[in-house]
């Protein structure tokens, strides 16, 4: 079975500070994996995600992640935030056409 | 395109009434999901659907909860009777399965559904 572990479920930041928001995945096959961003009522975004090739993977609003096989993660980062990337962030892993969602990380910018 | 449609977007009952809500999925895909999101469990897959074709309902919480897809364009997710524990934001998502696993779920704005 696959599963996401999202270990911070608040992440308070400073404006234009850097941020690394955690993602370890379980599974028995190879994995897609994906983050997704939700802001404040609306439904969720794809940021970007990992299907094959380069484990860096570069998304939208200047954010990345890294895909790490032997640590199973795939942490996101942004090196400077803005208070518009104020938002729920959650990391999925995909099994066929189903996803398998984190408990989602609260990313708060602070003036 | 306009993207996965969902309406109401906010619906308000008593406990007891019939709940529908309705979504229309991004044309040409033939995944549609339907998620439940709550402070207290999170995203929760309900069931979803491929090709109109319900393939896995084991997150609908209980016998209350039906979902129907009845054509490509349309789907509804009803609870009946409603109880307040089923206040929460529903979400359809749709995703266009060839070779199924990498591809993006799109979401819609959800429906705030409150039971009092």
């Amino acid at each position: 079975a696959q599963s996401v572990t999202q270990l911070d479920s608040q992440v308070p930041v400073f404006e234009e500070a850097p941020v690394e928001l955690r993602c370890n995945y379980s599974s028995s096959v190879s994995v897609y994996l994906f983050w997704y961003v939700q802001y404040p009522n609306q439904g969720l975004q794809l940021l970007l995600k990992y299907l094959s090739g380069s484990t860096l993977v570069k998304g939208i609003n200047g954010f990345e992640a890294e895909f790490n096989k032997s640590q199973t993660s795939f942490h996101l980062r942004k090196p400077s935030v803005h208070i518009s990337d104020t938002a729920e962030y959650f990391c999925a892993v995909s099994e066929w056409s189903n996803l398998f969602f984190g408990t989602g990380t609260r990313l708060t910018v602070i003036p | 395109d306009a993207g996965v449609i969902q309406s109401p977007r906010h619906e308000v009952t008593e406990m007891g009434q019939e709940v529908t809500l309705r979504c229309k999925p991004i044309s040409g895909h033939n995944s549609l999901f339907w998620y439940r999101q709550t402070m207290m469990r999170g995203l929760e897959l309900l069931i979803y659907f491929n090709n109109n074709v319900p393939i896995d309902d084991s997150g609908m919480p209980e016998d209350r909860f039906s979902a129907k897809m009845p054509n490509a364009s349309f789907s509804t997710l009803k609870i009946q009777p409603s109880e307040p524990r089923d206040s929460a934001v529903y979400f359809c998502a749709s995703s266009l399965e060839a070779g199924g696993r990498g591809n993006e779920q799109f979401f819609g704005p959800g429906t705030r559904l409150t039971v009092l």
